[in-house]
């Protein structure tokens, strides 16, 4: 089956560094991947769209000169975290859509926790 | 995408069926149902989808009412395993760059 592969799992930063995320679609090409990011006990909040080639569709209230998002390949997309703080510390998931008899399905990372000191 | 409403939480005893409701009263002619879940602390976790028909598959069935304006997701046999949350989301199908906006959910508790 299809599978999405993220990494790093966890981490844990300082306050002011920046961190990568990525997120690798390995047995299938995706010309569009989701960032997600969720809160305890929250649901989902889509963050960005992320298209191959192109810059990135940012949700509203999501600042895009943060959350750096770039998705090179087919087959991966990284979300980097700058200049990070406390509050940046969430769990980011990507997924990446392929097409099942018509309708488009996700398939999810397992989700990156981000822990800022 | 059309709005959905589910229960809060509900609750199943080991070895039971769990049905879980949603309502999609919104929903367009071209509109998929789908439903995917979230074990604790792990990525979503795609079950299955629909347009019409009823479908099935190793995991789970989906009843889509005639009208479309609801569905029901029904796990057999319910695991320990299941406990999760599970979210229903309708959203056009063939449009692989169309976001899937994830509302609250429903919160199952599989007991022994």
């Amino acid at each position: 089956g299809a599978v999405v592969s993220q990494h790093p799992s966890w981490v844990i930063c300082k306050s002011g560094t920046s961190v990568k995320i990525e997120c690798r679609s390995l047995d299938f090409q995706a010309t569009t991947m989701f960032w997600y990011r969720q809160f305890p006990k929250q649901s989902l909040m889509l963050m960005a769209t992320s298209n191959e080639g192109s810059k990135a569709t940012y949700e509203q209230g999501v600042e895009k000169d943060k959350f750096l998002i770039n998705h090179a390949s087919l087959t991966l997309s990284t979300l980097t975290v700058t200049s990070a703080h406390p509050e940046d510390s969430s769990f980011y998931i990507c997924s990446a859509s392929r097409s099942i008899s018509g309708a488009n399905v996700l398939t999810f990372g397992a989700g990156s926790r981000l822990t800022v000191l | 995408d059309a709005k959905t409403t589910q229960p809060t939480s509900m609750d199943c005893a080991e070895g039971r069926a769990a049905n879980l409701p949603c309502n999609h009263s919104t929903i367009s002619g071209n509109e998929y149902v789908y439903w995917y879940r979230q074990i604790h602390s792990q990525g979503p976790q795609y079950i299955i989808h629909g347009l019409k028909n009823n479908e099935t598959n190793e995991m789970a069935s989906l009843i889509i009412t005639e009208d479309r304006k609801s569905s029901t997701l029904i796990l057999p046999h319910a695991t320990l395993r299941d406990t999760a949350v599970y979210y229903c989301i309708v959203r056009v199908g063939n449009t692989g760059f169309q976001k899937l906006v994830f509302g609250t959910g429903t919160r199952l508790l599989v007991s022994p």
